[in-house]
């Protein structure tokens, strides 16, 4: 059974940092692995999808990898801003059925 | 186009309470699901539906219905509401096989059972 972890459970950075958020899998079968940003009382916003075939995605100041075979993807974020605070889940397909799995997420705090 | 939508957005119920949590999308998404979040929990599946007329269970589907009668529509039952039933509830939905796989979420229902 896949299981995602995420690393570290919480960040707190003064703004300006730049960052790098953690997640782990341990099934590497897997088919894609988005990332997403959720604001308090809010729903999930997706920013970033990987498929399997790919290295990386970038978009902005944002670039996840993806490292398949050690089971790992990283979400960095470049000079850290107050308004990227938020809690950021990662979430992975398997090649075998419909459904993703998610991590429980990293909540992260940029301090102005 | 209004993405995926859910409706209501607060909800109390008491212990034996039965409701809907309604969710809707404009996309012609083929795939959707309902998912509960709990603290320190993370997302976890309840149903899933791979198309009109076909659900299925997910990791947590006890205490739960659906049904899929039309492309858009994707409502959730609570037969007899419990207080282990007090959540946060997303609706999500992609196109079906192939391409991306992509999920796009509704701004959730925030459920108490009291």
């Amino acid at each position: 059974k896949q299981e995602v972890t995420q690393i570290p459970a919480a960040l707190s950075v003064p703004e300006g940092e730049n960052l790098v958020l953690n997640c782990s899998f341990t099934d590497s079968a897997i088919y894609n692995l988005q990332w997403f940003r959720q604001d308090p009382g809010k729903g999930l916003t997706s920013l970033l999808l990987i498929q399997s075939s790919q290295r990386e995605q970038t978009s902005g100041r944002l670039n996840a990898s993806l490292d398949k075979s050690s089971g790992r993807s990283t979400l960095y974020i470049a000079a850290s801003q107050p308004g990227d605070s938020a809690t950021y889940l990662c979430a992975v397909k398997d090649n075998y059925g419909q459904n993703f799995v998610f991590g429980p997420g990293t909540r992260l705090s940029v301090l102005p | 186009n209004a993405g995926v939508t859910q409706t209501p957005k607060f909800q109390v119920l008491k212990t034996g309470q039965s409701m809907t949590l309604q969710c809707a999308q404009d996309m012609n998404h083929e795939y959707m699901s309902w998912y509960r979040q709990d603290p320190g929990m993370g997302l976890r599946l309840i149903h899933y539906s791979v198309g009109a007329g076909i659900t299925d269970q997910g990791e947590v589907p006890n205490g739960y219905n659906v049904s899929r009668s039309t492309t858009e529509d994707f409502p959730l039952r609570l037969l007899s509401a419990a207080p282990s039933q007090t959540s946060v509830y997303f609706c999500a939905s992609r196109q079906g096989g192939g391409v991306s796989y992509e999920q796009y979420f509704g701004p959730g229902t925030r459920l108490t059972v009291t």
